[in-house]
């Protein structure tokens, strides 16, 4: 069975600085997808980055990165110069088969 | 390009009523089709995927239902409310399995609250 955990339900960061989020997951699929979903108060999930566990390479998305650490199944999501804006629930998801598994999110305020 | 659309945006009903919430995606064909329900503070529970037409797999036994009348239409069905149905619903479709990536997109979700 796949799990999803994020041992931070809530984390701030003040405006322009670097904040990272945690991410572990379980899964017995040899090929899988990891995201990050981001919730704003709007509540439309919005598809932040996406990791094909394949990949050694790191997947970059402008102010947005991971650190994909395949042996340890951690997949953390680091926002560079925090706006107002990245105020959201963010959400580590994997895709392993058909369907996808969610974490129970983290909820990022950022201060200005 | 592709858009998925959800209505209701917001419901109220009262325990024991039935339901309809649908869900439509545009801009695709034989898509995979999702819904999910996010109670308060929570994370997303998958309840139902149908990979085509008719074809529906259910993760939670409860008392909601789903169909697949067409290919971009999936419709979220109960009979009878209750309390515990409340919550967000959220529909999302992604690529068929082969196509090269699997990423789900959302549409903008029913709130719903059952009184």
């Amino acid at each position: 069975a796949q799990t999803v955990t994020q041992s931070q339900p809530e984390m701030s960061v003040q405006e322009a600085e670097t904040v990272t989020l945690s991410c572990t997951y379980d899964t017995s699929e040899n090929n899988y997808y990891l995201f990050w979903y981001k919730q704003p108060p709007s509540r439309q999930m919005i598809l932040v980055i996406r990791q094909e566990a394949y990949k050694q390479q790191n997947a970059t998305e402008n102010r947005f990165s991971v650190n994909f650490q395949k042996a340890a199944k951690s997949f953390s999501l680091k926002i560079s110069d925090s706006q107002l804006g990245d105020t959201a629930m963010y959400f580590c998801a994997s895709l392993g088969g058909d369907k996808v598994i969610f974490g129970p999110g983290t909820s990022l305020s950022v201060i200005p | 390009s592709q858009t998925i659309h959800q209505w209701p945006a917001t419901l109220v009903q009262p325990v024991g009523s039935p339901l309809s919430l649908e869900c439509t995606v545009e801009g695709t064909s034989n898509p995979n089709l999702y819904w999910y329900r996010q109670a308060a503070g929570r994370g997303l529970q998958l309840l139902f995927y149908s990979v085509g037409i008719g074809q529906i797999s259910s993760e939670v036994p409860q008392n909601l239902s789903a169909s697949r009348p067409q290919d971009r239409q999936f419709i979220l069905s109960s009979k009878k409310l209750l309390l515990s149905d409340s919550g967000f619903y959220l529909c999302a479709w992604s690529y068929s399995p082969g196509s090269g990536t699997d990423t789900q997109y959302f549409g903008p979700g029913t709130r719903l609250t059952v009184l």
